[in-house]
């Protein structure tokens, strides 16, 4: 069965600073793979999503996150971190095809520090 | 306006209660999920539907049962809500592409007392 683990439930980071924050996957073959992020009181918006090519992909607000199959990763990275990121983001896999389970890690509660 | 858009944003009922949420998309997706929110457990698949006439149980669908009334709306119904049925909920949509992306609507946060 398919999992996602997300090994930080709360980072800390100020303002300006770079952020990574890390994802890994349990699938046989290769997964679809998505970051959402909920802002307080929000839903959940999509900031990116792989599923094949270029194993660097770009996403809104700046985001971006790498597929490392040898490593079962797809951490999330932003060079500067601005007050609004302020967040819980959430990476999830798909297995793809008729599946039709999206599997979600615990989540990642990020705190911005001015 | 929004994709997919929830009723109510908010809910306080009591126990023994039958309540229904609502969800409607503009999207044009034949898929649509309901999940719920718990902290720290991230969310967990309630029930899906890949058409009006195909609905399926999640991980979580005891307690809870679900109707397609029509492509765009798909609602939630909690025959008898007990305290541990307090969360947010959400619904989702996708689409048919190979990756099945899930789009969600703002949620509905639901209190049982």
């Amino acid at each position: 069965a398919q999992s996602v683990t997300q090994p930080d439930i709360h980072i800390t980071v100020s303002e300006g600073a770079s952020l990574e924050l890390r994802c890994n996957y349990s699938y046989g073959a290769t997964p679809y793979l998505f970051w959402y992020v909920q802002s307080p009181g929000q839903g959940l918006q999509l900031l990116l999503k792989y599923f094949s090519g270029d194993t660097l992909v770009q996403g809104i607000k700046g985001f971006e996150a790498e597929f490392k199959r040898s490593q079962s990763s797809f951490n999330l990275r932003k060079p500067s971190v601005h007050w609004s990121d302020a967040a819980e983001y959430f990476c999830a896999v798909n297995s793809g095809g008729s599946n039709y389970k999206l599997t979600f890690g615990k989540g990642t509660l990020l705190t911005v520090n001015p | 306006d929004a994709d997919v858009t929830q009723t109510p944003r908010n809910r306080i009922t009591k126990t023994g209660k039958r309540i229904m949420l609502e969800c409607s998309q503009t999207k044009g997706h034949d898929r649509m999920y309901w999940y719920r929110q718990d902290p720290g457990l991230g969310l967990r698949l309630i029930y899906y539907s890949f058409d009006v006439k195909d609905i399926n149980k999640g991980e979580i669908s005891d307690g809870y049962s679900v109707s397609r009334q029509a492509q765009a709306k798909f609602s939630l119904s909690l025959e008898s809500a007990i305290p541990n049925q307090t969360a947010l909920y959400f619904c989702a949509t996708s689409d048919r592409t190979p990756t099945d992306t899930q789009y969600f609507g703002p949620g509905t946060r639901l209190t049982v007392l």
